[in-house]
C-alpha cells in the first residue's frame, strides 16, 4: 500500500499569504496524484488533477506541482474562503490512498 | 449533470451489518470506463477508501476491510450497494460514494455523504 504523508498537519495563515502544502508518497507514483479541498460539513471537492492540471471553475490561485514521490499544492494570495482541510490522493495503484489532511485556518 | 447520493441507516448496533446505497444520475455503470467507489471519514479524521466497482463488474476492496465488505451494482436502478458486516463503534463515520473513470482516476463528483453512528 502506498502511504501519502502530508505536511504540515495544520497551518494558521493570514489573508493574501502564499501557502504551500506538501504530499510525499512512499514510492514513486508518477503524476497520479490529485488534490481535494474539504470545507466543514461538505464533501471533498477536486482542486487539482494529475499533480498539476487545473480544474475548470477552481480559482487560478490554486496550483500543483511535482512528480514521482514529492508533490506540492500552492495557494497564492490566500482568501478567507480557503479555510478548509486539503487532502492528496494517489490513483497509481490499488488500494487507493489519501494523505492525512492539512487543515488551514485563516487568522 | 452527474450527481450521487448516499442513503442508509443513521444508527446501527455493534455486530450488525450495515447496508448503504449510492443512487446516481448523469452517467451509467454500463458505460465502459465508469467506476464508483465508497470512501469514509470518521469524525475529525481523514478520508479512507473502502471499495470500488467498475462498469465490467470488477470489484476491489480495502486490504484491511476486505473480509467485511461487499460491493455490488444494480444498473437498472443506477445504484451501487455497499455492505459492511460486524459493525463496531470505530466504524462510526460519514460514508461517501464518488465517481471515477479509467480515463481520469480522480474522484469527481462526490455524494453529500451519510453519517453512520455505531452504538448500542
Amino acid at each position: 500500500e502506498i502511504v501519502l504523508t502530508q505536511s504540515p498537519d495544520f497551518q494558521s495563515v493570514t489573508p493574501k499569504e502564499k501557502v504551500t502544502i506538501t504530499c510525499r508518497a512512499s514510492q514513486s507514483i508518477g503524476s497520479s496524484l490529485h488534490w481535494y479541498q474539504q470545507k466543514p460539513d461538505q464533501s471533498p471537492k477536486l482542486l487539482i488533477k494529475y499533480a498539476s492540471q487545473s480544474i475548470s471553475g477552481v480559482p487560478s490561485r490554486f496550483s500543483g506541482s511535482g512528480s514521482g514521490t514529492d508533490f506540492t499544492l500552492t495557494i497564492n494570495s490566500l482568501e478567507a474562503e480557503d479555510a478548509a482541510t486539503y487532502y492528496c490522493h494517489q490513483s497509481s495503484s490499488l488500494p487507493i490512498t489519501f494523505g492525512q489532511g492539512t487543515r488551514l485556518e485563516i487568522k | 449533470q452527474v450527481t450521487l447520493k448516499e442513503s442508509g441507516p443513521a444508527l446501527v448496533k455493534p455486530t450488525q451489518t450495515l447496508t448503504l446505497t449510492c443512487t446516481f444520475s448523469g452517467f451509467s455503470l454500463t458505460t465502459s470506463g465508469m467506476r464508483v467507489s465508497w470512501i469514509r471519514q470518521p469524525p475529525g479524521k481523514a478520508l479512507e477508501w473502502l471499495a470500488r466497482i467498475d462498469w465490467d463488474d470488477d470489484k476491489f476492496y480495502s486490504i484491511s476491510l476486505k473480509s467485511r465488505l461487499t460491493i455490488s451494482k444494480d444498473t437498472s436502478k443506477n445504484q451501487v450497494v455497499l455492505t459492511m458486516t460486524n459493525m463496531d463503534p470505530v466504524d462510526t463515520a460519514t460514508y461517501y460514494c464518488a465517481r471515477s473513470m479509467t480515463s481520469t482516476n480522480w474522484f469527481d463528483p462526490w455524494g453529500q455523504g451519510t453519517l453512520v453512528t455505531v452504538s448500542s
